[in-house]
């Protein structure tokens, strides 16, 4: 099975509105984090945010915030007020175990395109 | 803020030959890691590296891929023969290791093209 679902391959959104990114995870591990990378056409990975398991808060950084649903597994990214800029592709991680040197499982990605 | 450097940032080699990627990770990180995106893929794990020597391996990184921490500051990734199947951009990532919240930090990757 596998450890990231990305189910969205592709997503258009008009500048400034919001957007989500959905993810699904599986994992059998009561730690655990999950991140979201933004990664444009240049190649490089940009950290967006990330959420642990036992946060009792959904996570946000500036524009972006991560919808987490436990008991669902999923930990979809809400870009808010979407900019030309956040055109890139959007990979979901999770680093299983309380561990913070564990190996990532990266989702296939969601490219998003916003625009004008 | 700190970064993870990666040289080159773009390498083009004949199958057959033998490339090192290299890279210089955050200087108090203690854990190393080389990832793997073959292009329009996601990104997989390949390497992780502690204290000298590899703490785990895919199944990906067979004999022909081997890692080393020569000097104490660079992590290289050497790929002895490449395929063509080897293109990819092969990314760095350090961590400290340390309760802190988020992930690692990557490096803005290598593109291997392999004819």
């Amino acid at each position: 099975a596998q450890k990231i679902t990305q189910t969205q391959p592709g997503m258009f959104v008009q500048e400034k509105e919001a957007v989500t990114l959905d993810c699904t995870y599986d994992t059998s591990d009561p730690s655990y984090g999950l991140f979201w990378y933004k990664q444009p056409s240049s190649g490089e990975m940009i950290f967006l945010i990330y959420q642990g398991s036992y946060d009792q808060q959904n996570a946000t950084e500036g524009r972006y915030s991560l919808n987490f649903q436990k008991a669902r597994k999923s930990a979809n990214l809400v870009i808010s007020a979407s900019q030309l800029g956040d055109s890139a592709m959007y990979f979901c991680a999770m680093r299983e175990g309380k561990d913070n040197f564990n190996k990532f499982y990266f989702g296939s990605g969601t490219k998003l395109n916003v625009k004008p | 803020e700190p970064e993870v450097t990666q040289t080159p940032s773009h390498q083009v080699t004949q199958m057959g030959q033998e490339v090192i990627l290299r890279c210089v990770p955050i200087s108090n990180h203690l854990y190393f890691y080389w990832y793997r995106q073959i292009l329009g893929q996601k990104v997989e794990f390949l390497v992780s590296f502690y204290n000298n020597e590899i703490s785990e391996k895919s199944e990906i990184f067979d004999d022909q891929f081997s890692v080393e921490r020569p000097d104490g500051s660079n992590f290289t990734l050497k790929i002895r023969s490449t395929k063509l199947e080897d293109s990819a951009m092969y990314f760095c990532a350090s961590s400290a290791g340390t309760a802190n919240r988020g992930g690692y930090t990557f490096g803005s990757g290598t593109r291997l093209t392999v004819v």
